[in-house]
């Protein structure tokens, strides 16, 4: 079964940092395309970033560019994002996916790990 | 960056209707947009790509079409299970942004 896991979410304060796992089961990971997104409260999706199958190409949206990294361990099946001096604006869920081959359409989804910033 | 418009923001309709969603992108995408519904409390789920190919296992009563800056994705016959918000979303470039959603109610 293709499957895609979060992990790592949690209380941080304002300034913080955290880092999110989501790990990849089921599917070729290293082959794909992979991709945050998340949803503030009550809110719309919002796209954070991608990375290539191979870690040639990252990209973030400018809400994020410069506090938040993504990365991935194809060995591992597992992809990252590394969100250091975390703002109230921060807090969602964080949802991980994975998009068709070629494009940007996500076709697979975790669940969602849950981001608290809060003093 | 491209800045997406998706209207209408909500949207109540009854059971059979036929419901239409509309995306205005502020540049050209070719056909390079797709739409997700979303259910309260879970995931995304992939509805549409390219704007108007339309993924396995999903209802042929969903249909999009459009290119350049006009999309829409319709809907016809609705149900009771199409209960959702709505997403559009930029695939041809980065940032892939996605439009504001259209929350549906019957």
């Amino acid at each position: 079964e293709v499957q895609l896991v979060e992990s790592g979410g949690g209380l941080v304060k304002p300034g913080g940092s955290l880092r999110l796992s989501c790990a990849a089961s089921g599917f070729a990971f290293n082959g794909y395309s992979m991709h945050w997104v998340r949803q503030a409260p009550g809110k719309g999706l919002e796209w954070v970033s991608a990375i290539g199958s191979r870690s040639r190409s990252i990209s973030y949206a400018a809400s994020v560019k410069g506090r938040f990294t993504i990365s991935r361990d194809n060995a591992g099946n597992t992809l990252y994002l590394q969100m250091n001096n975390l703002a109230v604006d921060d807090w969602a869920v964080y949802f991980c996916a994975r998009a068709l081959l070629g494009g940007a359409e996500l076709d697979v989804w975790g669940k969602g790990t849950s981001v608290i910033v809060s003093s | 960056d491209i800045q997406v418009t998706q209207s209408p923001s909500s949207l109540s309709a009854s059971v059979g209707d036929r419901v239409t969603i509309s995306c205005r992108t502020s540049q050209g995408l070719s056909e390079w947009l797709a739409w997700y519904q979303q259910k309260p409390g879970e995931a995304p789920k992939l509805l549409i790509s390219a704007a108007s190919r339309l993924q396995s296992g999903v209802p042929s009563r969903f249909s999009g079409s459009g290119s350049d800056i006009d999309f829409t994705l319709t809907i016809n016959d609705l149900q009771p299970d199409d209960i959702a918000t709505y997403y559009c979303q930029v695939t041809s470039r980065s940032p892939h942004t996605f439009g504001q959603g259209t929350k549906l109610e019957i």
